[in-house]
């Protein structure tokens, strides 16, 4: 959906180093998620914020930290990257109106050596 | 805890014959059920979805969903699929008592010439 864009699109770094992914959104959404897909496991939920003052931790917020700059901008952050973070990261928003559909943005592959 | 199971990895149809991708659901409460594709390269696109009402649910690129509360079931279904419809689909759930939907872990769906 290109009402949601994530940057960068394809990272390589290292072991150690702190990484931030972002994520905008033209949707006019308040609520903003970040997944993690690894093979066989599907989608699993790190953090998502409510509104910009409402940030929670989902399944797998170990080693990740996040930040809600603005109502359109939601950030992830690997503090120290390992391995195991290797993955497909999505960014994904909603506006709960009952039913709470959402909208996903294309994608940072992130691969850590 | 809501949570979705598809037992199918992987599902194989001809061109131009029915598909079935399965999907089976576990919430306490009414059920938010939604389906998902992935294309290769590309974040997740909102297919369908059930909130309340008839139980077969149409969605885009002639797809349709059937909810069977009494199976705890929603499968996916086409009535003749094209080779385009091969990608990566995603059932999810969001009960009325939380906020987050929880993925099943992905059936890759691969419809030959």
């Amino acid at each position: 959906d290109a009402d949601v864009t994530q940057t960068p699109r394809n990272r390589i770094t290292k072991t150690g180093k702190r990484i931030m992914l972002e994520c905008s959104q033209t949707k006019g959404h308040d609520r903003m998620y970040w997944y993690r897909q690894d093979p066989g496991l599907g989608l699993r939920l790190i953090y998502y914020s409510f509104d910009v003052k409402d940030i929670n931790k989902g399944e797998i917020s170990d080693g990740y930290s996040v930040s809600r700059q603005a109502q359109a901008k939601f950030s992830l952050s690997l503090e120290s990257a390992i391995p195991n973070q290797t993955a497909l990261y999505f960014c994904a928003t909603s506006d709960f109106q009952g039913t709470d559909t959402q909208y996903f943005g294309p994608g940072t592959r992130l691969t850590v050596l | 805890a809501q949570s979705v199971a598809q037992p199918e990895d992987q599902v194989n149809v001809a061109e131009g014959n029915p598909l079935t991708v399965k999907c089976t659901y576990s919430v306490s409460g009414n059920p938010y059920l939604f389906w998902y594709v992935q294309y290769p390269n590309r974040g997740l696109q909102f297919l369908l979805k059930y909130i309340t009402g008839d139980n077969l649910v149409k969605g885009s690129y002639g797809f349709e969903a059937e909810f069977n509360k009494s199976q705890t079931s929603f499968h996916l279904k086409k009535p003749s699929a094209l080779v385009s419809d091969s990608a990566l689909y995603f059932c999810a759930v969001r009960d009325t008592g939380f906020q987050k939907l929880v993925f099943g872990t992905g059936t890759r769906l691969l419809v030959s010439p």
